[in-house]
């Protein structure tokens, strides 16, 4: 399997549940990204992970909570969400800085809140 | 302020028939790149093309070419030779100063549709 890789593609859970989301990537990148996209807004940054290590946490809820277990790997785990919080996640990843370096994404996780 | 403003929400273009899709950027980072990505109705956002802040001519890859006017601060995206696959949203994005990974910031985009 090539490319960024997230399941499930489509998530519905109520406001006291808890899910992940899951991110897998196979092409060798050292940095992976969460970003929600929620209608008729610009893509969000919500976190980001460098040689597995967080670097950016642009001021997500901590209802939201990510995990990079190995650069190929990376999980946002939901937990008492809103239903503002309905949007669709996509995961990206990227190789180091050496431009352009774009970001590879996945198809993306459609969640609804209810 | 937005720093990547796509001012048309919708484009529509016949076949076979070059468009343009606007894009302006504000940043005061003298080292920064642009990039067009493609998103089709099945969510996948698709690299088109990039844009280096520094790069003396303007970018081009295969039917897609981009129009960078460093002054006005612009980097418009032109598709010639439309198909109907094209019909997609399509997003403008930068990213600013250099580190080890690559944070990008989103443009609203602007959904095309290709007709027959």
């Amino acid at each position: 399997e090539t490319g960024v890789t997230q399941t499930p593609r489509h998530l519905v859970m109520g406001m006291t549940n808890k899910k992940s989301l899951k991110c897998e990537q196979h092409l060798g990148h050292n940095a992976m990204y969460w970003y929600k996209q929620s209608a008729k807004k610009p893509l969000e940054l919500m976190f980001v992970y460098s040689l597995e290590e967080r670097v950016e946490n642009n001021s997500v809820p901590s209802r939201f909570s990510p995990e990079c277990p190995n650069s190929s790997h990376l999980f946002l785990h939901l937990h008492t969400l809103q239903p503002e919080d309905s949007a669709l996640y996509l995961c990206a990843s990227s190789q180091g800085r050496n431009d352009p370096s774009p970001l590879h994404f996945g198809n993306g996780t459609r969640l609804t809140v209810t | 302020a937005q720093k990547i403003t796509q001012t048309q929400p919708g484009m529509f273009v016949q076949e076979k028939e070059a468009v343009t899709l606007d894009c302006t950027y504000d940043t005061s980072d003298p080292s920064y790149g642009l990039f067009w990505y493609k998103q089709p109705s099945s969510g996948e956002m698709i690299f088109l093309i990039y844009q280096g802040s520094y790069d003396q001519q303007n970018a081009t890859e295969g039917r897609y070419s981009l129009n960078f006017q460093k002054a006005r601060k612009s980097a418009n995206l032109v598709i010639s030779a439309s198909q109907l696959g094209d019909s997609a949203m399509y997003f403008c994005a930068m990213r600013e100063g250099r580190s080890g990974y690559s944070t990008l910031t989103f443009g609203k985009g602007t959904m095309l549709l290709v007709s027959p």
